[in-house]
């Protein structure tokens, strides 16, 4: 059964600094689909970026960006000048078939 | 375009009671599933189907019962509510699961219930 581990229950970053959020995986399948999830306090679970395994390109939006490294299953994810509203919850989640979510990182933005 | 609609929000339960959580989307898509999410675990897996008629069970199906009789509905019963299933509730739903190429597979999510069991 796939796996996804977020090792880091919290984190913290100043205003307009940059932070990068971990996320290892388990599979055996050689084709599937990445993504972070955002989920402020009112609850809506909000997609923020997705990662194809079969690209090699590191996916881009905006101030959000993944380093995917699919040998080691690990996909993280670099948020750059962070803003007060990007304090949340971030699920790292992966997907073959059904989708499989990690604990979730606890994100606080210092202003 | 209503997306992905849970009903209700909030609800509190008496241990034993049943109660169905509807969820119905509007963009036409196959794939539906619930997760519950509580804190330290994450979102997991309740149950979820493919396509009208066909279900399956995910990480943590006992308790809960599902139907697909229509591509827009995915209801989840509880048959006889335990303190254990307070929970939140989340509703999602994506086109196809299978074959790349046929979309991100990203989902959509409905906005959660909150479930408390007494």
């Amino acid at each position: 059964a796939q796996t996804v581990t977020q090792s880091q229950p919290e984190m913290s970053v100043q205003e307009a600094e940059t932070v990068t959020l971990s996320c290892t995986y388990d599979t055996s399948e050689s084709d599937y689909y990445l993504f972070w999830y955002k989920q402020p306090p009112s609850r809506q679970m909000i997609l923020v970026i997705r990662q194809e395994a079969y690209k090699q390109q590191n996916a881009t939006e905006n101030r959000f960006s993944v380093n995917f490294q699919k040998a080691a299953k690990s996909f993280s994810l670099k948020i750059s000048d962070s803003q007060l509203g990007d304090a949340a919850m971030y699920f790292c989640a992966y997907r073959a078939n059904d989708m499989r979510f990690g604990a979730g990182t606890r994100l606080t933005v210092k202003p | 375009n209503a997306g992905v609609t849970q009903t209700p929000k909030f609800q509190v339960l008496k241990t034993g009671q049943s109660m169905t959580l509807q969820c119905a989307q509007d963009m036409n898509h196959e794939y539906m599933s619930w997760y519950r999410q509580d804190p330290g675990m994450g979102l997991r897996l309740i149950h979820y189907s493919v396509g009208a008629g066909i279900t399956d069970q995910g990480e943590v199906p006992n308790g809960y019962n599902v139907s697909r009789s229509t591509t827009e509905d995915f209801p989840l019963r509880l048959l006889s509510a335990a303190p254990s299933q307070t929970s939140v509730y989340f509703c999602a739903s994506s086109y196809s699961s299978g074959g790349l190429g046929t979309g991100p597979y990203g989902y959509t999510f409905g906005s959660g219930t909150r479930l408390t069991v007494v």
